[in-house]
């Protein structure tokens, strides 16, 4: 069973503070993703990375960075935390011998920031 | 406009109902469509795909894609109240491609 990790379900976190959220996967994949899920706008693509070293920009990545130091583990990066970056963050894993479609997610974080 | 737009609900039906669920895009080079379906307080899994046009059937959900009309549908039958979740659909040009999200019905299948 794929299994896609992420290291807090829960995250309060003051403005200007930087945050990291951390995901972890156990099934040698390739391909990792960041997404934030927000009411009425679903899951919008942050960053993703195909590599170890590799990463490339989503679709609203302003505001975040990432890292991939390691295979199996993608560290989303908020630099200086602010109101509009409350949401759920969801880490995602694919193997490029698979398909992309076929992304197996973690639990979410969900991050408030005051 | 949205690439993916998806009636957000809520939709709330008996035990047994027939759902029907649908999104429409605009992209037409989409090739790819997804079911994915979250429960609350969990991360999305991927339900059903279909290549192109046409229908796939897994028990009792259903997919259905349009590609003329830009739409597809997610049907399921003999609904159960374990069936409650938000169903997101998903596309993408081609097999390693992002991935689209529409916005998530939710559904409420009630005793």
């Amino acid at each position: 069973d794929v299994k896609v990790t992420q290291s807090s379900r829960y995250l309060v976190k003051r403005t200007g503070e930087k945050v990291f959220l951390e995901c972890v996967q156990d099934m040698d994949h390739e391909n990792m993703f960041w997404y934030r899920q927000d009411p009425g706008l679903g899951l919008r693509l942050i960053y993703f990375s195909y590599d170890v070293k590799m990463k490339e920009k989503g679709d609203i990545p302003e505001g975040y960075s990432v890292s991939r130091e390691k295979k199996e583990r993608f560290s989303l990066i908020l630099e200086s935390a602010s109101t509009n970056q409350t949401s759920m963050y969801l880490c995602a894993s694919s193997s490029p011998t698979g398909t992309s479609y076929e992304q197996y997610f973690g639990p979410g974080t969900r991050l408030t920031v005051t | 406009q949205k690439e993916v737009e998806q009636d957000p609900g809520p939709l709330s039906v008996p035990e047994g109902a027939i759902v029907s669920l649908n999104c429409t895009y605009s992209n037409s080079a989409f090739q790819y469509f997804m079911w994915y379906r979250q429960y609350s307080r969990k991360g999305p899994e991927l339900l059903m795909y279909t290549y192109s046009s046409g229908n796939k059937e897994d028990g009792r959900f259903t997919a259905q894609v349009d590609k003329s009309s830009k739409y597809i549908s997610l049907f399921i039958r003999d609904s159960q109240p374990s069936d409650s979740a938000t169903y997101l659909c998903a596309m993408s040009r081609y097999n390693t491609d992002k991935l689209i999200f529409g916005t998530g019905t939710r559904l409420q299948v009630f005793p």
